[in-house]
C-alpha cells in the first residue's frame, strides 16, 4: 500500500529539548516536504526536497531543520523547540514535476500534532 | 494578502443541499489547480483537480476561470459524509499553496 508515515503522532514536550519527526514513503518519489497548518493560516511549507541531498527552505523555514540523505526518508529536525512550534505538522511527497507539467498531487501523512510547553 | 483566499465558513447545510465554495488566487503563474478535503484532525486528501474546461466527478463539478483567478466547488445532494474542510490548492512547479479551507457541515 502507498503511505506516507510519520512518526510520532503524537508529541508533548518542553522547550529546547532537540526532537525529530521522521517522515518516510514507500512510492519513490523524489519530491518530500513538510507543512505546519495552524488554524485560520491554511497549510504552510517549512522546507522541500527535490531529491537526495537536495532541499530547500519553504515560507516558515526558521527554527526548522531537514535532511535528505536517503530517497525515503524526510526528517524534520527542532533544534530547539519553541512554544510557537506548537502546531500540526504534515509530510508530504510526489513524483517530481518534469518541466512544464505540474499536474501531480501530494499524499500526505497523518499528520504529527507537536506541543511545546 | 494571502496567495490563497477562500471563505472560511462555516457552512451549514441540510442534507441533500447543493453548496458551492469559491477559491481566488493572487499568482496568476499557478499552473495547476485541486480541491483537497481534510477531515478533522486527519491529512488532506485529493477530492478532484481542476481545469479549465470544468470537470465533473458524481456529485462534485470544480471550475477554474484563469482570467478572474477563480476557482469553485460545486456540491450536489449532499451527504453527512460531506462534512469536512475543503482545501484550494494551485501549484506552480512544485511549489503548492494552501488556502485556509472552507468548512462545511452537513445536518440530518
Amino acid at each position: 500500500e502507498a503511505q506516507v508515515t510519520q512518526n510520532p503522532r503524537y508529541l508533548i514536550t518542553v522547550t529546547g529539548k532537540k526532537l525529530t519527526v521522521t517522515c518516510s514513503q514507500n512510492m519513490n518519489h523524489e519530491y518530500m516536504s513538510w507543512y505546519r497548518q495552524d488554524p485560520g493560516l491554511g497549510l504552510r511549507q517549512i522546507y522541500y526536497s527535490m531529491n537526495v541531498e537536495v532541499t530547500d527552505k519553504g515560507d516558515v523555514p526558521e527554527g526548522y531543520k531537514v535532511s535528505r540523505k536517503e530517497k525515503r526518508n524526510f526528517p524534520l529536525i527542532l533544534e530547539s523547540p519553541s512554544p510557537n512550534q506548537t502546531s500540526l505538522y504534515f509530510c508530504a511527497s510526489s513524483t517530481r514535476i518534469p518541466r512544464g507539467l505540474s499536474n501531480q498531487p501530494q499524499h500526505f501523512g497523518d499528520g504529527t500534532r507537536l506541543s511545546i510547553l | 494578502r494571502k496567495e490563497v483566499e477562500q471563505d472560511p465558513g462555516p457552512f451549514n447545510v441540510p442534507e441533500g443541499a447543493t453548496v458551492a465554495f469559491n477559491c481566488t488566487y493572487s499568482n496568476s503563474a499557478s499552473q495547476s489547480f485541486f480541491w483537497y478535503r481534510q477531515d478533522c484532525r486527519k491529512e488532506p486528501k485529493l477530492l478532484m483537480s481542476v481545469y479549465s474546461s470544468g470537470n465533473e466527478d458524481g456529485r462534485f463539478t470544480a471550475q477554474l476561470n484563469r482570467a478572474s483567478q477563480y476557482i469553485s466547488l460545486l456540491i450536489r445532494d449532499s451527504k453527512l459524509s460531506d462534512s469536512a474542510t475543503y482545501l484550494c490548492v494551485v501549484k506552480r512547479g512544485n511549489d503548492m499553496r494552501f488556502g485556509a479551507g472552507t468548512r462545511l457541515t452537513v445536518k440530518p
